[in-house]
């Protein structure tokens, strides 16, 4: 099976820009979690999604959002980019988002660097 | 709210001595501890979780860790290091609360040498 999936691997943007985040679970995985690794730094929780639905939310201010489409698949979007954004994107998927003994399974990341 | 630590921003151990990365917890109630490995350019790999049961977890490529409720900790460890072992560890909290939402601590690099 096919694990997490993430694109693009690598972007850079300019300060003011948007960007747009891609993720794919593992097939059967229903709930799906964004963080923010700054580097040097632990992941950072910004939003989880289970069955389209948001169903927690980090300390991010509202230029980021997210949504997860019918086939379990998610987008995180950024906008007015900030240098401080640099960062490397993780997506990570797992069974349901109501058993709390399920682990997260991580895709690969993208690095976004923004200049 | 709930926190890990690790203590150590790096760790050095020769290959084939055993090998212990600290993380400490806190939480208010029974908590969901986990460790994940990173490799450079890689995403979070999963290794062992504590949720109840054991204290002594097994998990992936011979690592186990230890839940102490009474130290608050769930240190990592393994009989004997490989270089391969080496990369970046991280120790993660459950929420109890909301527990859609993960913690994980700074890191702990861990090297391993010949």
């Amino acid at each position: 099976d096919a694990g997490v999936t993430q694109s693009p691997t690598h972007l850079i943007k300019t300060r003011g820009q948007h960007v747009t985040l891609r993720c794919s679970p593992i097939s059967g995985h229903k709930s799906v979690s964004w963080y923010q690794q700054v580097l040097g730094q632990g992941p950072q929780f910004i939003f989880q999604y289970y069955e389209k639905e948001e169903r927690g939310r980090g300390n991010f201010p509202d230029r980021f959002s997210a949504r997860q489409f019918p086939n379990y698949s998610s987008e995180l979007n950024v906008n007015a980019l900030l240098l401080g954004d640099s960062a490397l994107y993780l997506c990570a998927s797992s069974l349901s988002s109501r058993d709390r003994s399920y682990e997260q399974y991580f895709g690969p990341g993208t690095r976004l660097t923004v200049t | 709210a709930q926190s890990v630590a690790q203590p150590e921003d790096q760790v050095n151990v020769a290959e084939g001595n055993p090998l212990t990365v600290k993380c400490t917890y806190s939480v208010s109630g029974n908590p969901y501890l986990f460790w994940y490995v990173q490799y450079p350019n890689r995403g979070l790999q999963f290794l062992l979780k504590y949720i109840t049961g054991d204290n002594l977890v097994k998990g992936s490529y011979g690592f186990e860790a230890e839940f102490n409720k009474s130290q608050t900790s769930f240190h990592l460890k393994k009989p004997s290091a490989l270089v391969s072992d080496s990369a970046l560890y991280f120790c993660a909290v459950r929420d109890i609360q909301d527990f859609n939402k993960f913690y994980f601590g700074s890191g702990t690099k861990l090297n391993v040498k010949p």
